[in-house]
């Protein structure tokens, strides 16, 4: 696609449920990236993949989050249990990996989770 | 680790004044400096990009400038307007991530 397509935009669930946020980068980019803005916060590095893997998984804030990336194309997201501090904007970026230098990363506009 | 930091926090100023924003970073392995800009309850649109390799770059009225050795770059607007209201961010990358400074506020009043 011509951009970096993120759904839903905006998300409310109840404390204890599960959720997924999907994230569908610009076609061919390799390199995708979920970060976290929490209100007032700084953005917030969650998970990084190359292609299908996931070599850097350190960002995740605990074990009820993961992610999956399938096709080394659309990624998805999910946090079980959400809890009222998991409510931010999950915002998803994307890359070519042979020009991330010179291009850089392009971002979504992100999915506003609010956990009531 | 990479640490971002950018100043000032917040700054208001009065529609036609030029400005500086201020990025510095710990660590001068980096692959690319990248400024962003975030309006309210929006993603984040990139601005300008300057590769380690590179001192400056412009589009328009913005020019962000690189100095490596010392870990700064700073975003130059020229000739401000209330459009240029927004959260402006700059990020480098480094270590297969972006790490992003915590951003400056910037008020443009007519």
């Amino acid at each position: 696609g011509a951009g970096v397509s993120q759904s839903p935009s905006n998300k409310v669930t109840e404390k204890g449920k599960d959720v997924e946020l999907r994230c569908d980068p610009i076609s061919g980019h390799t390199a995708l990236y979920w970060y976290r803005q929490s209100l007032g916060q700084g953005l917030e590095f969650l998970i990084y993949f190359q292609g299908n893997s996931a070599p850097d998984k350190s960002g995740l804030p605990s074990d009820r989050f993961s992610a999956e990336r399938t096709g080394g194309s659309v990624s998805t997201l999910t946090i079980q249990r959400t809890q009222q501090e998991d409510s931010a904007v999950y915002l998803c970026a994307s890359s070519l990996a042979s020009s991330f230098v010179r291009d850089g990363y392009t971002f979504g506009s992100g999915t506003r989770l609010t956990v009531v | 680790k990479q640490e971002v930091t950018q100043i000032p926090a917040a700054l208001s100023v009065p529609e036609g004044e030029n400005l500086v924003l201020n990025c510095s970073f710990t660590d001068s392995a980096i692959y690319n400096l990248q400024w962003f800009r975030q309006d309210p309850g929006k993603g984040l649109t990139s601005l300008l990009l300057i590769q380690s390799s590179q001192r400056e770059q412009t589009s328009g009225r913005l020019n962000a400038s690189l100095d490596k050795s010392s870990g700064r770059s700073t975003l130059y607007i020229a000739a401000s307007q209330p459009g240029d209201s927004a959260t402006y961010l700059c990020a480098v990358y480094a270590g297969n991530m972006l790490t992003f400074g915590g951003g400056t506020r910037l008020m443009v009043k007519p």
